[in-house]
């Protein structure tokens, strides 16, 4: 099992729609999470970190289960500008990697 | 604040050259991480250095690779004699050990 785990996409999506992302990780070790947000030849740059009790920032709202071990970001009202890959972080096990491992992203493409 | 810089952004270079890649971490970041993304493709993990512990050298594709960082400071990537699957985009990323990582711009590198 890959050790984090995203629907690669794309996810096409109209303005204003919903779209949720879901990613899942194996190592249940984990202590913290993330996502990051990487646009078309550019950087990834981090758009929220994911707490155990949930945690929204405007029209995105990062969810942790960590029974399930999955990590879900929801994203409400899109926008043209969100179109975008999202990539989910997750700590590993203390040594591997700098104990971060990334996901290899999902696709988001949202359309007039 | 400065963020994370890299240098060059691109390097267009032969097949069989030996090519050296600059990163500038964020100041006052132990931890430093690079990264190679080839085009449409995740994040592959090179190497990461945490102060002044022996790095992790573990996702070095060959021995051509390699990379030194002097105490937590700018890091370089060296590949020697360059193969056209060396071309991609190298990424750097700073950040206190275990939390969210800040990324540079990335060098684009071309192999002919």
């Amino acid at each position: 099992r890959k050790e984090v785990e995203q629907d690669p996409g794309p996810f096409n999506v109209p303005e204003g729609a919903t779209v949720a992302f879901n990613c899942t990780y194996s190592n249940s070790a984990s202590q913290s999470f993330f996502w990051y947000r990487q646009d078309c030849r550019k950087e990834p740059k981090l758009l929220m970190s994911v707490y155990s009790s949930g945690n929204e920032d405007g029209r995105f709202t990062a969810q942790l289960n960590r029974a399930s071990q999955y990590i879900s970001l929801l994203i409400r009202d899109s926008k043209l500008s969100d179109s975008a890959t999202y990539l989910c972080v997750v700590t590993g096990d203390g040594g591997s990697q700098g104990n971060l491992i990334f996901g290899k992203g999902t696709k988001l493409s949202v359309k007039p | 604040g400065a963020g994370v810089s890299q240098s060059p952004s691109n390097k267009v270079t032969e097949k069989g050259k030996d090519v050296e890649l600059r990163c500038d971490p964020i100041s006052g970041h132990t931890a430093l991480y690079w990264y190679r993304q080839r085009l449409g493709q995740g994040l592959e993990f090179l190497i990461y250095f945490q102060g002044n512990s022996a790095p992790d050298k573990s996702g070095l594709p060959s021995d051509r690779f390699s990379a030194e960082r002097t105490g937590e400071s700018v890091s370089t990537l060296t590949i020697q004699r360059t193969q056209q699957e060396d071309s991609a985009v190298y990424l750097c990323a700073s950040s206190l050990a275990g939390f969210e990582q800040y990324f540079g711009p990335g060098t684009r590198l071309t192999v002919t």
